[in-house]
């Protein structure tokens, strides 16, 4: 079946740094992945949509500055936390879709969770 | 515009009892609906999804949700909880029929005991 790795699932960085987080579909080419931010105890945000070889668009509020998406391979997304406050801590995921899976189907990577010191 | 609310934070049943997780969605057009389950530490995994064809939806796991219209609901349900159902199940509504734009509640945590 499809799978979305996320990479690094845990992250701890000093404030100011940037970090990076990586997307990956392992077994089929995605054409579009989401980026979502989880708090604790809260739903899950769209923060982004990534489109492979086009810009990311992103949802009201969400800083484009701040929250870098690279997009560049149909099985590699990136999001890049630049540079970092406490306030950014959080649970990132990623999911990805293909038509070849269904306009509505999903596939969700485990989440990266940030800390920022 | 379009929102999920989730009944319930935390629910607790025992090991062969009826699990009930409830979910209530508004949306200005006929909704497409989701369930996703999180088991720790792994990504969300599609458990269902209402998509306008029959409104008794079954799913992965012994898992079924009914779409109420005249009620705006969608609770999923299974007769018979097992203890690997413990897990965090999210309700999902997405009102263009693509992924593109799902809204998630905020998630049930459903503990099973013996």
């Amino acid at each position: 079946g499809a799978v979305v790795s996320q990479h690094p699932s845990w992250v701890i960085c000093k404030s100011g740094t940037s970090v990076k987080i990586e997307c990956r579909s392992l077994d089929f080419q995605a054409t579009t992945m989401f980026w979502y931010r989880q708090f604790p105890k809260q739903s899950l945000m769209l923060m982004a949509t990534s489109n492979e070889g086009s810009k990311a668009t992103y949802e009201q509020g969400v800083e484009k500055d701040k929250f870098l998406i690279n997009h560049a391979s149909l099985t590699l997304s990136t999001l890049t936390v630049t540079s970092a406050h406490p306030e950014d801590s959080s649970f990132y995921i990623c999911s990805a879709a293909t038509p070849l899976l269904g306009a509505n189907v999903l596939t969700f990577g485990a989440g990266s969770r940030l800390t920022v010191l | 515009a379009q929102s999920v609310t989730q009944l319930g934070s935390h629910v607790s049943v025992s090991e062969g009892a009826l699990v009930l997780l409830r979910c209530n969605y508004s949306s200005s057009v006929p909704p497409y609906l989701f369930w996703y389950v999180q088991y720790p530490n792994q990504g969300l995994q599609l458990l269902l999804k209402y998509t306008s064809a029959a409104t008794l939806v079954k799913g992965i796991n012994g898992f079924e949700a009914e779409f109420k219209k005249s009620e705006t609901s969608f609770h999923l349900t299974k007769p018979s909880a097992h203890m690997s159902d413990a897990a965090e199940y999210f309700c999902a509504v997405s009102s263009t029929g693509t992924a593109s734009k799902l809204t998630f509640g905020t998630g049930t945590r459903l503990q099973v005991t013996l």
